[in-house]
């Protein structure tokens, strides 16, 4: 049963520590997503990847969130340093034919 | 950009009764449409999408239909039951966008035994 997993699922941190989120798309999967999930903004595409390469990260806050594939089977995301406004629950999407995309059960984090 | 617009943002139905969630999108160009639905606690789940090129869509009790002119889209649940309650998303994109999935607010479906 292939599916996306994500690491940690929950992650309690302090302000101004570095958070890593990491995601395992399904095995030939070449497209991966990240998205945030809020109750004030419901589902927000972060960044995403290609054959590993970012297409968009439009909806990244670049002075602090970076996102890496550094091979085909890891995706990371990263927030370095972490703000309360950051808490959400991070999911983590992947697709082959590009439309079609299937989510990990996400990293819920607290930022306190 | 795309904007969805998804209505109700809550549902309350009688086990057996029929749901029907509505979304409208504004980019002409967009010709993929996917439904989720979300458990609490859960990831996404496709349950159903549909392309441009068809107007309706089934699979067992759920069944989406597609009027390119207007701009709409809806999710039809027949015979509900208890398991159906969760939050149902829809979306939209173009294929020649790179798969960038436009969702809507969602919808809270409770399903009343």
């Amino acid at each position: 049963d292939a599916r996306v997993t994500q690491t940690p699922r929950h992650k309690v941190t302090e302000m101004g520590q570095e958070v890593t989120m990491r995601c395992q798309p399904i095995l030939g999967h070449n497209t991966v997503f990240w998205y945030r999930q809020t109750m004030m903004q419901g589902l927000e595409l972060l960044a995403y990847f290609r054959n590993r390469a970012p297409l968009d990260d439009s909806g990244m806050p670049k002075d602090r969130f970076s996102a890496e594939m550094p091979d085909a089977t890891l995706a990371t995301l990263k927030i370095q340093p972490s703000e309360p406004r950051d808490s959400a629950v991070y999911f983590c999407a992947s697709g082959l034919r590009g439309d079609t995309q299937y989510f990990g059960p996400g990293t819920r984090l607290t930022v306190l | 950009g795309e904007n969805v617009e998804q209505h109700p943002s809550t549902l309350s139905v009688q086990e057996g009764d029929s749901a029907v969630i509505k979304c409208t999108y504004s980019d002409s160009a967009s010709n993929y449409f996917p439904w989720y639905k979300q458990e609490l606690g859960k990831g996404p789940q496709l349950i159903i999408d549909i392309r441009s090129n068809v107007g309706e869509k089934k699979d067992q009790r759920i069944a989406v239909t597609l009027n390119k002119t207007a701009k709409h889209f809806s999710l039809h649940i027949t015979e509900t039951q208890p398991e159906d309650s969760a939050v149902y998303f829809c979306a939209a994109s173009r294929e020649t966008s790179g798969s960038r999935l436009t969702f809507g607010e969602g919808t809270q479906l409770t399903v009343n035994p």
